[in-house]
């Protein structure tokens, strides 16, 4: 099985700050992850999917990059909505996995 | 507007079994693979089933494989996901996942399982 392993499991910051969310997986997956944004007892949100491809409807301050085996989520400008949880997940293979998951606190 | 609307979660015993239900609605469910994914008490998501528009392609995580079975309906738009010899580490929410080449892009709201005597 790909392991993704994320980091930081933890961040806090301010409003206007940039933050970096970084996803590793275990093997080259090419561009097959997606990035999920989690509210508290809310559904997963699909956020961009193919690395970098963002969901229409989803603000610009997010973006991803990466290929191979890291990957990078960025929110630009970081708004009091954008708390939660942010998860990775590789769509290269079967079984699909996510990462651990890391908590965004304002 | 494109809904999933998951069923049939509840308190269960060990060894018991449950079928869970998935209601589609806004768009072509017969033209879209589906899966199951969980996400146990204050913890992450784990993908436990994909079944594509067919039913021809089935696949399961290992944790499950071979006490859970995923089937549809293209004819009422539904998801079923019956799971035997329910264990306390299958305690957990239960989403209905639309799938988007292996990408999760629709969640419902998920319905709970509880595993416990």
């Amino acid at each position: 099985d790909i392991q993704m392993t994320q980091s930081p499991s933890s961040v806090s910051a301010s409003v206007g700050d940039r933050v970096t969310i970084t996803c590793r997986a275990s093997q080259s997956i090419s561009s097959w992850l997606a990035w999920y944004q989690q509210k508290p007892g809310k559904a997963p949100k699909l956020l961009i999917y193919a690395a970098s491809i963002l969901v229409s409807g989803v603000p610009s301050r997010f973006s991803g990059s990466g290929s191979g085996t890291d990957f990078t989520l960025t929110i630009s400008s970081l708004q009091p909505e954008d708390f939660g949880n942010y998860f990775c997940q590789q769509a290269n293979t079967f079984p699909l996995t996510f990462g651990g998951g890391t908590n965004v606190d304002i | 507007e494109v809904q999933l609307v998951e069923s049939g979660g509840g308190l269960v015993q060990p060894g018991g079994s449950l079928r869970l239900s998935c209601a589609a609605s806004g768009f072509t469910y017969s033209s879209s693979s589906m899966n199951w994914v969980r996400q146990a008490p204050g913890k992450g998501l784990e993908w436990i089933a994909y079944i594509n528009s067919r039913s021809s392609m089935i696949d399961y995580a290992d944790s499950v494989r071979g006490r859970f079975s995923i089937s549809r309906d293209n004819a009422k738009d539904s998801l079923i996901l019956q799971m035997t010899s329910l264990r306390a580490e299958d305690t957990a929410l239960y989403y209905c996942v639309r799938d988007l080449s292996y990408y999760m892009d629709v969640w419902g709201k998920g319905t709970t399982v509880i595993v416990s005597s």
